[in-house]
């Protein structure tokens, strides 16, 4: 049974057109990540959430948000998507933040921007 | 700057044929080095390393961590055209997100 669930698993929208994409976990874990991964690249830590408390990554646009409403669920919003931003992406979540703690993924959202 | 670099970036082997990847980095503070496999959607989670010279192992795949020189090789024998996927490291060190490589693409063919 899937642990990690994003949905949709593919996206297409237009340039300029904002979109979310969304996950939810089943694992009751404290953590929630955004992964961004362009083809043949290392994914790219976006923002994660340790339970409540957001932590955005220095170099993450603007255009890139992020909601936690509650444990089970966390949305990307994006709010202006370029070209450029077509791409997998991962969420993925652990029990802590502590790097001993494995990251269980997502089966990922591919994202079309036309 | 932290950096993790795999090689080979590719790898073409046959059925049967034993793979070793590797994983170097340069990291503040390490405190463990996970392997993933991402055939094509996500990754899906190996090994996690933390100790030198301790081999886990996994059906076919092992690892093993050199925290001296600062590497980790996974293994994987006799090859089957299923263990085909991009292999990543990860590593985590001062901070608390993991920095991944670009991956090794492993093609087994029949």
């Amino acid at each position: 049974d899937a642990m990690v669930i994003q949905n949709p698993r593919y996206q297409v929208t237009q340039f300029g057109k904002p979109v979310t994409l969304s996950c939810s976990q089943t694992l009751n874990h404290n953590v929630m990540y955004w992964y961004q991964q362009k083809s043949s690249q290392a994914p790219k830590l976006l923002f994660h959430y340790y339970d409540k408390d957001f932590n955005n990554e220095a170099d993450t646009p603007d255009n890139f948000q992020s909601r936690r409403p509650n444990t089970s669920f966390c949305f990307l919003d994006i709010r202006s998507p370029g070209l450029g931003d077509a791409a997998m992406y991962l969420c993925a979540t652990s029990r802590w933040t502590g790097n001993n703690s494995p990251l269980h993924f997502g089966n990922g959202t591919r994202l079309t921007v036309t | 700057e932290d950096k993790v670099v795999q090689s080979p970036l590719s790898l073409v082997v046959h059925e049967g044929d034993t793979v070793t990847l590797n994983c170097s980095y340069e990291v503040t503070n390490f405190r463990s080095l996970l392997w993933y496999k991402q055939e094509k959607k996500a990754p899906t989670f190996l090994f996690m390393l933390t100790s030198s010279g301790i081999e886990k192992k996994s059906g076919r795949l092992s690892s093993i961590l050199d925290k001296k020189e600062l590497f980790s090789i996974l293994n994987i024998t006799a090859t089957q055209t299923g263990d085909s996927a991009v292999y990543l490291c990860a590593v985590g060190g001062a901070t608390n997100k993991l920095i991944f490589g670009t991956g090794t693409l492993l093609a087994v063919q029949p």
